[in-house]
């Protein structure tokens, strides 16, 4: 069957830190793969896109890796902030639909 | 544009109620996806529009959930004789698909339903 696994349910780091977020699927070919943030009580918002071709993708402190044959993407928060706490996502977009994981909870502690 | 409005916010009703959900989305897109999501999961897929054609539903869409998207603008979900199961949090999202460019959701901020 198909599956989107976040590595755990919440991830506790120190502020200046950074957090390493993992997502695995198996049984998908995505063309590419994004991230989504949510806050509580709020819809998720698009954070980054990666291509099934692209390795490694940079926006800010954030940085999204690819693999395909080990069918995982890494999502990384350098120099992490108190706001940046939240709940990320990842997401695969197989055919003509975005499925998504169940989330990691990242807290960042001043 | 003020983004993607779900209306209402919040819905409290009684087992065996029906219930409707309104999503107005960014003008410009034209996909309209419906998600259900409960607490520590993440959103699962239940239906999309492309303009207004209902063009995938997924199993978890029983009978008695409904998704209209009249004209290609604006989307209903009903929910008829709820249950208490059904309580959780109802997301739409619409994007812009076309050309090479990639599918990119933008959310509204959700229809929390609690079923009493």
């Amino acid at each position: 069957s198909q599956k989107i696994e976040q590595n755990s349910e919440a991830l506790n780091i120190q502020e200046g830190k950074t957090a390493t977020l993992t997502c695995n699927y198996t049984n998908y070919s995505p063309a590419y793969l994004q991230w989504y943030r949510q806050d509580p009580g709020r819809g998720p918002v698009f954070l980054l896109l990666i291509r099934e071709n692209e390795k490694e993708k940079r926006k800010e402190r954030l940085k999204v890796t690819f693999d395909t044959t080990l069918k995982q993407s890494l999502f990384h928060i350098t120099a992490s902030q108190p706001a940046d706490s939240a709940t990320y996502l990842c997401a695969l977009y197989p055919q003509n639909d975005m499925r998504f994981g169940a989330g990691t909870r990242l807290t960042v502690k001043p | 544009d003020t983004g993607v409005s779900q209306d209402p916010r919040h819905k409290i009703t009684k087992r065996g109620q029906n219930v409707t959900f309104r999503c107005d989305p960014i003008s410009e897109h034209n996909r309209l996806y419906w998600y259900r999501q409960t607490l520590g999961q993440g959103p699962e897929f239940l239906t999309y529009f492309q303009n207004e054609a209902q063009l995938e539903k997924s199993r978890l869409l029983s009978d008695r959930f409904s998704a209209e998207r009249p004209k290609g603008s604006f989307s209903t979900l009903e929910i008829q004789r709820t249950e208490q199961g059904d309580s959780a949090m109802y997301l739409c999202a619409s994007s812009l698909v076309g050309g090479s460019g990639a599918n990119v959701l933008t959310f509204g901020a959700g229809s929390r339903l609690t079923v009493l």
